[in-house]
């Protein structure tokens, strides 16, 4: 069965630290891994990578896609108030647009 | 240009009764996914639509139903609706592999 595990499951850190945030992923017929910022409602896009585009980097977030490991990592640099979030690691399977989702990790940036 | 719209925000329904959620995609986006996301869980998939039918689906049970339109405007209906449905039900459309969200409708079975 396809699955999507991220670690850690939570993550408290303080204004100005850096954090890495994992996704390992057993997903048959890989085709991307997105990052999602999800703070009320709506996941935020970050993030997609693929065989094509292994590392992305915007601001202070960067990406890595690991295709041997089966894993990606999100870091966050010089982390703010307004990081705290849920990220969340989905992998794009298969042949239709199904995205399958790892539970996310809950990071919380204490001033 | 409108992003991902969802409509309710909130919805409380009781036990037994039936809702309907709405989703409308972004311009230009032809694929309607729905996924339902529990407390603390990651979003998990209900189904797809895509040229008015449904394309996958995933492990939920037939209460759980839906409908594209024309317009590639969706709605997800949950018959029967059990204290366990209780969630964020969110709507994602897609033109390729990068999905975008709407704000969801919280759903709330008492």
């Amino acid at each position: 069965e396809d699955k999507v595990v991220q670690s850690p499951l939570s993550l408290v850190v303080h204004e100005g630290d850096t954090v890495t945030l994992n996704c390992s992923y057993e997903v048959t017929n890989f085709r991307s891994l997105l990052w999602y910022k999800q703070e009320k409602k709506a996941p935020t896009f970050l993030f997609m990578l693929t065989s094509s585009g292994i590392e992305k980097k915007s601001g202070r977030l960067s990406s890595i896609l690991d295709k041997k490991e089966l894993s990606s990592i999100l870091n966050i640099t010089a982390t703010q108030t307004g990081d705290s979030a849920i990220y969340l690691c989905a992998v794009h399977g298969g042949a239709t647009n199904k995205l399958i989702f790892g539970t996310g990790t809950l990071l919380a940036v204490q001033p | 240009d409108a992003g991902v719209t969802q409509s309710p925000t909130h919805l409380i329904k009781t036990r037994g009764q039936q809702v309907t959620l709405r989703c409308s995609p972004k311009s230009g986006h032809d694929t309607v996914s729905w996924y339902q996301q529990a407390l603390g869980q990651g979003p998990q998939f209900i189904f797809q639509y895509y040229e008015e039918e449904e394309r996958q689906r995933g492990n939920f049970p037939d209460r759980f139903s839906g409908h594209q339109f024309p317009n590639y405007s969706s709605e997800l209906n949950v018959n029967a609706l059990l204290l366990g449905d209780s969630a964020l039900y969110l709507c994602a459309s897609s033109l390729f592999a990068e999905a975008f969200f709407g704000q969801g409708t919280r759903l709330t079975v008492v």
